[in-house]
């Protein structure tokens, strides 16, 4: 069974651009979830989404939003880029519901580089 | 919202050492996981364990529930168990999954 994947792997931007991030998750996985890691903040928790739905937020603005699709793949988008928005982001997908609903299994993240 | 603690922060091993991390959290859990960050950045899942006791080769964790801390044994380390372990816990109300902030192991050869 294939893994969480995310796309790109390296991306790098500039100030006031917005970019796209893509997740697919493991087949089967119907909730995905978005994290930013930074060396000063560490492992942060940006939302998830079950079935098309987000289920939970966290504490970040609303330049940082998300989606998923019927396939449960996900995007996460970022408008107006700040330099501090430079960071690892990491998805993560669990079944969502039933037994060991809530085991997350993670992508190989998608490393941003705002200059 | 649930608080989260990882000890030690560092943590230097010769090769073949074995070592004890250490997971406090401040709230009731219903899902904790151990990870390890490889030095690409990705986490590889090690143990789904809120409670009792789980062994897989050369790890072992335990989470005593009761009492709120989980533990996470290495034995007879190598230089690829290198990296950075993080523990992440949910809490019983199916908040978000919130991690520590990590121990970062050196294994020298």
């Amino acid at each position: 069974k294939a893994g969480v994947t995310q796309t790109p792997r390296y991306l790098i931007k500039t100030r006031g651009q917005q970019v796209t991030l893509s997740c697919s998750p493991i087949s089967g996985h119907r909730s995905v979830s978005w994290y930013q890691q930074t060396p000063g903040q560490g492992l942060q928790f940006l939302f998830e989404y079950f079935s098309e739905t987000q289920r939970n937020k966290g504490n970040f603005p609303g330049r940082f939003s998300g989606r998923q699709f019927s396939n449960s793949r996900s995007e996460m988008n970022v408008s107006t880029l700040e330099l501090g928005d430079s960071a690892l982001y990491l998805c993560a997908s669990s079944l969502g519901q039933g037994v060991d609903k809530n085991i997350q299994y993670f992508g190989a993240g998608t490393r941003l580089s705002v200059l | 919202g649930i608080q989260v603690e990882q000890s030690p922060p560092d943590l230097i091993l010769q090769e073949g050492a074995n070592s004890t991390l250490r997971c406090n959290f401040s709230d009731s859990v219903n899902n904790l996981q151990w990870f390890h960050q490889n030095p690409w950045g990705q986490l590889i899942n090690l143990f789904y364990i809120p409670s009792g006791t789980k062994q897989n080769g050369r790890l072992s964790a335990t989470t005593v529930a009761t009492e709120r801390y989980s533990l996470l044994y290495i034995s007879s380390s190598q230089t690829t168990d290198s990296g950075v372990y993080f523990c992440a816990v949910e809490n019983n109300y199916g908040q978000n999954f919130v991690f520590g902030p990590g121990t970062r192991l050196s294994v020298l050869p």
